[in-house]
């Protein structure tokens, strides 16, 4: 079964400076998708970024990057530029291509960026 | 794009009665949505998953003739809550699958008094 880890329960980070999340995670398939969500406080699930598992060219968004290690099944996400508005806490999700499109959900980290 | 929206947003309710809460996938079609819980700082569980026109498949644990889910159509699921008890005050929360991703609605505060 795959499964999902979130080491880091909390962090924080000044703003404007760069915070790298990190997340593991455990299947024996070769497709899949993994993703990064964002929960503020208003509880409203937000898409951050998804990567394919046959892309080698990490994913992209803005001030959002991630680094993909598929050998190593490490899919931490870098936050640059690190704004007020980034406290949240953070979802790593692992979905199978091949079945439900269920996801596989990490436990979160929650990330506070300090003025 | 990929906007899902849930009603209502909070209930109150009284023990023993039933509520009822809609997805919908505003402007795109979903064949696939899902139906989550998630506690207090937690992440999301997992109840259900709503396949439009078929019945829907619940994961262990989770009791079907409590928690009536009904996919009648490619933008609107609803999530029925039958004699609640405080037990299910909770947060839920839904999605919808579109090209190999899941839109989130903003959730639904239920309380059972």
């Amino acid at each position: 079964a795959q499964t999902v880890t979130q080491s880091q329960p909390e962090m924080s980070v000044q703003e404007a400076e760069t915070v790298t999340l990190s997340c593991t995670y455990d299947t024996s398939e070769n497709n899949y998708y993994l993703f990064w969500y964002k929960q503020p406080p208003s509880r409203q699930m937000i898409l951050v970024i998804r990567q394919e598992a046959y892309k080698q060219q990490n994913a992209t968004e803005n001030r959002f990057s991630v680094n993909f290690q598929k050998a190593a099944k490490s899919f931490s996400l870098k936050i640059s530029d690190s704004q007020l508005g980034d406290t949240a806490m953070y979802f790593c999700a692992f979905m199978s291509t091949s079945g439900t499109y269920k996801y596989i959900f990490g436990t979160g980290t929650r990330l506070k960026v300090l003025a | 794009g990929a906007v899902v929206s849930q009603h209502p947003s909070r209930v109150i309710c009284k023990s023993g009665t039933s509520v009822k809460i809609e997805c919908r996938s505003l402007d795109f079609q979903a064949t696939t949505m899902f139906w989550y819980r998630q506690f207090p700082k937690k992440s999301l569980m997992l109840m259900a998953t709503s396949n439009e026109g078929s019945k829907a498949t619940y994961e262990q644990g989770v009791e079907k003739d409590k928690f009536l889910i009904n996919h009648a159509s490619l933008t609107l699921s609803t999530l029925t809550v039958t004699s609640a008890h405080p037990e299910d005050s909770s947060f839920y929360i839904c999605s919808c699958f579109l090209g190999g991703t899941q839109y989130f609605g903003p959730g639904t505060r239920l309380t059972v008094l």
